[in-house]
């Protein structure tokens, strides 16, 4: 089956304390992506990576660091998480990098609360 | 910039109820518009889209029209179903390329039977 898959579901933590929220996509997609997701703020993006060993800053990559040295995994790391990246994060994946027009397919989410 | 903005919700309405989620845009050129739906526990899934000026994107009785002259793509659907309830985005990709999608801040919807 055709997914995104993000890793874990749920993670409470407490300031300072490393973390890694791993994303795999199973379609050969080149572009992927990862979002937060804030009440009223809609989804925000943070990074994004048009291929293996290419990645930029979205809107928000304050505090934040991304690597992508496969093609089907993007993780995200919080590298001293703070109690304001208490959010709902999201990774997406898209087939190509120089169309517009596509779709994108987003993983189930991951829910971190910082403390 | 580039921005999105949607109806304020939540909305609610009586199954078979008419829907309509307003959306408006501002970008340069022609930038593709989505419909994006989130259903409760889940991660957002493509509804519809419509990737130049006067298209119509439908999916599962939903429909939007990209409408350049207004800077529109309002959401529609004639009949609402109790499954419906969800959270709904718009969200544009410029034209311009790359993947800097923005999404509006979505608009929940509850659906009663």
């Amino acid at each position: 089956e055709a997914q995104v898959t993000q890793n874990p579901r749920y993670l409470i933590t407490v300031t300072g304390k490393k973390l890694t929220v791993t994303c795999s996509q199973n379609m050969n997609h080149e572009y992927m992506s990862w979002y937060r997701q804030d009440p009223g703020l809609g989804l925000r993006q943070i990074y994004y990576s048009m291929n293996v060993e290419v990645t930029d800053k979205g809107d928000v990559p304050e505090g934040y660091k991304v690597s992508r040295k496969e093609k089907r995994n993007f993780p995200l790391i919080l590298e001293s998480p703070s109690p304001n990246q208490t959010s709902l994060y999201f990774c997406a994946s898209t087939p190509q990098i120089t169309g517009s027009t596509d779709t994108q397919y987003f993983g189930p989410g991951t829910r971190l609360t910082v403390l | 910039g580039d921005s999105v903005t949607q109806m304020e919700g939540p909305v609610t309405l009586s199954e078979e109820a008419f829907l309509t989620i307003n959306c408006t845009y501002t970008a340069t050129g022609y930038p593709s518009l989505f419909w994006y739906v989130q259903y409760p526990g889940e991660g957002l899934q493509l509804l519809l889209k419509a990737t130049k000026a006067d298209d119509k994107g439908s999916n599962k009785g939903f429909e939007a029209t990209y409408r350049k002259e207004t800077t529109s793509f309002h959401l529609e659907k004639g009949s609402v179903q109790v499954s419906d309830s969800a959270v709904y985005f718009c969200a544009l990709t410029p034209y311009t390329g790359g993947f800097k999608t923005i999404f509006g801040a979505g608009t929940r919807l509850f659906v009663k039977a």
